[in-house]
């Protein structure tokens, strides 16, 4: 498998800062929500997820801020380490879980 | 567990040639997934199952059939390949009703020429 091309919008960190990646979603029936790390040459793999009914769900190192109002997702990496370096993917489901939706993705990258 | 499992890693087609790409999980889920995932693009689905001897389409189905025979495989076939066809192709597979994370497999490389 491959990772995703050329064109990702990019953020680029320090080793040990906090990363904030940020999605915006299409549907405002959307009821799940989840974020997926996607390292080159690999699949997809669950970071994270989060109900409609909540605003906020945190992991370890991860956190992931759901805005309903404006339709706005995003994903805080605390203290970003260079295995963090991937493309993240933020996802919406509206069809009672049948069907993900996925956004064009971001690429992070850790300078060390 | 192996999880989800593709085959081939890597194939490439002829314009007009016919493939099928095999994917198995061990993990008992009821659902599966066909993703494609093009260059600057997220992952779109194909066509989805939700259960031995069920198909249904996804956002992208023109072009290919799918078939669950078996609870754990899922397979996407192509049968007239197009060079519109060359991407990256994913399996992915969920347990069921209460659990909407989808596992994915490491992917196919098609190139159609």
């Amino acid at each position: 498998g491959e990772s995703v091309g050329l064109h990702l919008p990019t953020l680029s960190v320090q080793e040990g800062d906090n990363s904030i990646i940020n999605c915006a979603y299409s549907n405002s029936a959307s009821d799940y929500f989840i974020w997926y790390k996607q390292e080159s040459g690999k699949g997809p793999q669950f970071i994270i997820d989060i109900r409609s009914n909540m605003d906020k769900r945190q992991g370890q190192r991860v956190t992931v801020l759901l805005n309903k109002t404006v339709k706005h997702l995003s994903l805080q990496i605390a203290a970003t380490q260079p295995g963090d370096s991937a493309v993240y993917f933020c996802a919406e489901d509206n069809n009672a879980g049948n069907m993900l939706t996925f956004g064009g993705g971001t690429r992070l990258m850790v300078k060390p | 567990n192996a999880g989800v499992t593709q085959t081939p890693k890597f194939r490439v087609l002829k314009t007009g040639q016919s493939m099928t790409l095999l994917c198995a999980q061990d993990m008992n889920h009821e659902y599966m997934y066909w993703y494609r995932q093009d260059p600057g693009m997220g992952l779109r689905l194909i066509h989805y199952s939700v259960g031995e001897g069920t198909t249904a389409k996804g956002e992208v189905p023109d072009g290919y059939n799918v078939s669950r025979l078996k609870k754990q495989n899922f397979l996407l076939g192509l049968e007239s390949a197009a060079p519109s066809q060359t991407s990256v192709y994913f399996c992915a597979s969920r347990w069921g009703l209460s659990s909407y994370e989808q596992y994915f497999g490491p992917g196919t490389r098609l190139t159609v020429t």
